[in-house]
């Protein structure tokens, strides 16, 4: 079973709609969740940190956080054409010297249609 | 603010010829990281650095070397290049979790 776990896509959805993005993942301790935008030749910018079970709002982005059901969603309210990109999902854990290690899924690549 | 830099953009090798990365930071930050990204592979760290002073192994270390010269650069360097390492390498900070990536280096190695 992977760390991280996103649906690979594409993802489409047309202009206005909520775009929904899912991640999983498998371990337990992880404590502290992000949510990167990648467009195409460039690199991971950071657009989204959750720390605690719920719903934490970024203009037209939510992100949600499921500890019990392990898994972490990012809602973008009406899409824009700008937003198609590849959205990263990272987890993050400590390992027992206190070092955090930081690991991404796959990504999900979200197409937004004008 | 420059944020993460890197140098160069984009490289060309030939088999065996080595090179090295660099990286710089300017946000006082005490982690540093080195990934990799090929295609439906996402992400996969080469090599961290803690704080200033310390490196550690990640996920794909073999062929590579880092240094960390000072709390801001954290270079990496490629002794022997080989087609595998074909890639777009990203250097990362971090103070404490959040990570911030440079504009990354387009690597090919023939």
């Amino acid at each position: 079973q992977k760390e991280v776990e996103q649906n690979s896509g594409p993802l489409s959805v047309p202009e206005g709609a909520i775009a929904s993005l899912n991640c999983t993942y498998s371990d337990r301790g992880s404590q502290s969740f992000f949510w990167y935008r990648q467009y195409s030749g460039k690199s991971p910018e950071l657009i989204m940190s959750i720390y605690s079970n719920g719903d934490k709002e970024d203009g037209r982005f939510t992100a949600q956080l499921n500890k019990a059901s392990q898994y972490v969603s990012l809602l973008i309210r009406d899409s824009q054409p700008s937003d198609s990109a590849t959205y990263l999902c990272a987890v993050n854990t400590r390992n027992s010297g206190g070092y955090q290690k930081v690991t991404f899924g796959t990504g999900t690549k979200l197409q937004v249609i004008p | 603010n420059a944020g993460v830099t890197q140098t160069p953009k984009f490289q060309v090798l030939k088999t065996g010829q080595s090179m090295t990365l660099q990286c710089a930071q300017d946000m006082n930050h005490n982690s540093m990281y080195w990934y990799r990204q090929d295609p439906g592979m996402g992400l996969r760290l080469i090599y961290y650095s803690a704080s200033e002073g310390t490196t550690d192994k990640g996920e794909v270390p073999n062929g590579y070397n880092v240094s960390r010269l000072n709390k801001r650069e954290f270079s990496l360097r490629l002794e022997s290049a080989a087609p595998s390492q074909t890639s777009v390498y990203f250097c990362a900070s971090s103070d404490p979790f959040e990570q911030y990536f440079g504009p990354g280096t387009r690597l090919t190695v023939t």
